[in-house]
């Protein structure tokens, strides 16, 4: 079968640095995907990987290992607007979107 | 402005009832999606469609229907079949090259009493 673990809930303080990660188990491999999702809103998107590497985006980073099918999205200097869930999503071999149960990130003052 | 939309953002609705949700896309996206998320969870797809007059039943699609008359519209029909349909359903929209980012509406909340 296909799945995506996230860790269900994390906790961190304004201005600090948290990491998000998610392993993953799919049938093909073509990208994964990081959204973010305030309560009661539609996912949007954050970053895309296809590649092994860090990508960088401002504050957000996301970096992929396909081999340890293994994914991690960086957040730094932490703002209480961050306060949302984080979904990992992967695209497998019929290009079809395979999601995460999603984390649930919580910043503190 | 380009986007998707969902009408209405609330919905409620008497056990028993059929209910439709409407969802119009105008960025040209040739595939369109239906997504059903419960409180905590993550999304699961009921239907999508990539390309007119053809849909695909996703993990859940029991208790639903659809249709895909026009490349700009998507409309889900939660049945009375459907067991537990109080729900956040979304729908999103995608091209259809290996990229496959997806575009969400806002959402509308179903309410089932």
């Amino acid at each position: 079968g296909q799945n995506i673990d996230q860790p269900t809930e994390m906790t961190a303080t304004e201005g600090a640095i948290v990491q998000i990660n998610c392993t993953y188990q799919t049938s093909g491999f073509n990208g994964l995907f990081w959204y973010q999702q305030h309560a009661g809103e539609a996912p949007t998107f954050l970053s895309y990987n296809v590649l092994d590497g860090l990508e960088e985006k401002g504050r957000f980073s996301s970096f992929l290992s396909r081999s340890k099918g293994y994914s991690y999205l960086l957040l730094k200097e932490l703002q209480m607007k961050d306060s949302a869930s984080y979904l990992c999503a992967v695209v497998d071999s019929n290009y079809q979107l395979i999601w995460g149960a999603g984390t649930k990130l919580i910043i503190k003052p | 402005d380009g986007g998707i939309t969902q009408s209405p953002k609330y919905l409620f609705r008497k056990e028993g009832q059929n209910v439709t949700l409407s969802c119009e896309q105008n960025l040209n996206h040739d595939a369109m999606y239906w997504y059903r998320q419960d409180p905590g969870q993550g999304l699961r797809l009921i239907y999508y469609s990539q390309i007119v007059n053809d849909f695909q039943k996703g993990d859940i699609a029991e208790g639903y229907s659809v249709s895909r008359e026009k490349k700009e519209s998507f409309p889900l029909t939660v049945t009375s079949a459907q067991k537990n349909p109080t729900a956040f359903y979304l729908c999103a929209s995608s091209t259809t090259t290996d990229y496959n980012e997806q575009f969400f509406g806002p959402g509308t909340r179903l309410t089932v009493l």
